[in-house]
């Protein structure tokens, strides 16, 4: 069974630029995460689908981050503008829900 | 925010011995699940345990729970270089439609 997929693996990019990340959950999974990972912190939930609707999104910065879910499979997570704060490891998981969470290998984003 | 804080926050045995990790939470639970996360990579499920059980085991892995505490403890037996990791809790909040909570992790490191 083929894993969560992740892309890029790693990104640098300049302040106030902007990215995107893209995701493809395992075949199946209706729910989708996205979590950012700061060096030395646990995982934080930036956003929760359940197929392509939005279930949790509160702890999403909404005024530089969106992430969107097409016909409720692969997901894409973008940055813009991005600020130093921002990097970090940005994990993307799936799962039937209720169950556990399978994750994918993460975008390490740098920004300078 | 997050809702599981493990404890201890950094945790150094022999090979051999017994490592016991602990996760406590503030609000009522469907389910509880720890993951591993070996440095640079995505995090593993290694054991889901629901609301109504109080123990469970996998392998070496022995997960308790206790609903009236609010807390539950991750023991690994017989542990072995390949344990050290970062082990985290994740609660699946009752009030919330399967929003996943991480505490900040236990960093493990099993001396050879």
């Amino acid at each position: 069974e083929a894993g969560v997929a992740q892309s890029p693996r790693y990104k640098i990019i300049e302040k106030r630029q902007s990215v995107a990340f893209w995701c493809n959950p395992i075949s199946g999974h209706a729910t989708l995460y996205w979590y950012q990972q700061i060096l030395g912190q646990g995982p934080k939930l930036l956003i929760q689908f359940q197929n392509n609707g939005v279930v949790d999104d509160s702890q999403l910065p909404k005024d530089r981050f969106s992430a969107e879910r097409l016909k409720g499979v692969d997901s894409t997570l973008k940055i813009q503008p991005a600020k130093l704060e921002d990097s970090a490891v940005y994990l993307c998981a799936s799962s039937f829900p209720r169950y556990e969470q399978y994750f994918g290998p993460g975008t390490r984003l740098t920004v300078t | 925010s997050q809702q599981g804080e493990e404890d201890p926050q950094a945790l150094s045995i022999q090979e051999g011995e017994n490592a016991t990790m602990n996760c406590s939470y503030k609000t009522s639970i469907n389910n509880l699940q720890w993951y591993r996360q070996n440095s640079g990579r995505g995090l593993v499920h290694l054991i889901l345990i629901r609301s109504n059980e109080r123990e469970k085991h996998s392998g070496r892995l022995r997960v308790t729970l206790d609903t009236s505490k609010k807390s539950s403890s991750l023991l690994i037996t017989a542990s072995r270089a390949a344990d050290t990791a970062s082990y985290f809790c994740a609660t699946d909040g009752r009030h919330n439609n399967n929003d996943m909570r991480f505490g900040a992790g236990t960093r493990l490191t099993v001396k050879p």
